[in-house]
């Protein structure tokens, strides 16, 4: 039961068009959603989450959406650069009872084409 | 430099042989947790911990231990190994909960049960 989902396994880009990455969630539980980049041969790197209680997050060139009616967030990469190419995954988070669960999504292998 | 520091990185065994993989963290972070990654599965968490001598499991726990007796360290342990257990495992660790900063990840052990 893949409670965290990214339909896309890859997309490609223009350097300097916008990258769109996607996530689906199921439980509507979850209090954070945050991004992570992988590079080959080294663990992932955090680069920005979100509130539940929110729906936009900024942070340079990242910009992360909620939309919670729809159980959907998309990673927002604008102007996307050749060092951008990476595998990226969504992750929620939910607390309950002073366990906490962080599930992440299959990851979405983003190439920017120079 | 502030670093999740793994070993080894790489690491070939026979079934049933017991292992440990090392995790150490030097920013005196209260969370840390386990992770593995498979193809088409993204990263799954086996393990976590949210201080000393306070661990739980994960989503897939089953053939694994862990042990937390000093805040910079998180063993994993897999007492008897098996070919189901090869993967590509993670180190993680945060301040607090992993929610507005998210995790820092260890570079990774690459471990293969034959």
């Amino acid at each position: 039961d893949q409670q965290v989902k990214q339909n896309s396994p890859s997309l490609s880009v223009q350097e300097g068009r916008i990258s769109i990455l996607n996530c689906d969630y199921t439980n509507s539980m979850f209090d954070y959603f945050l991004w992570y980049k992988k590079y080959p041969a080294e663990g992932p790197t955090f680069l920005i989450s979100i509130s539940s209680i929110k729906d936009k997050n900024e942070d340079g060139r990242f910009t992360v959406f909620l939309n919670k009616s729809a159980k959907h967030l998309s990673l927002h990469i604008v102007p996307s650069q050749p060092g951008d190419s990476a595998v990226y995954f969504c992750a929620a988070y939910l607390t309950t009872s002073g366990t906490y669960k962080y599930i992440f999504g299959t990851g979405t292998r983003l190439k920017v084409l120079a | 430099e502030a670093q999740v520091t793994q070993n080894p990185r790489y690491l070939i065994t026979v079934t049933g042989k017991k292992l440990t993989v090392t995790c150490s963290q030097n920013m005196n972070h209260e969370y840390m947790s386990w992770y593995r990654q498979d193809p088409g599965l993204g990263l799954r968490q086996i393990y976590y911990s949210m201080n000393v001598e306070v661990t739980d499991k994960g989503d897939v726990p089953e053939g694994y231990k862990v042990s937390r007796k000093e805040k910079r360290n998180f063993p994993l342990i897999l007492e008897s190994p098996s070919p189901n257990q090869t993967s590509l495992y993670f180190c993680a660790s945060s301040p607090y909960s992993p929610t507005n900063y998210g995790y820092t990840f260890g570079s990774g052990t690459r471990l293969t049960v034959v």
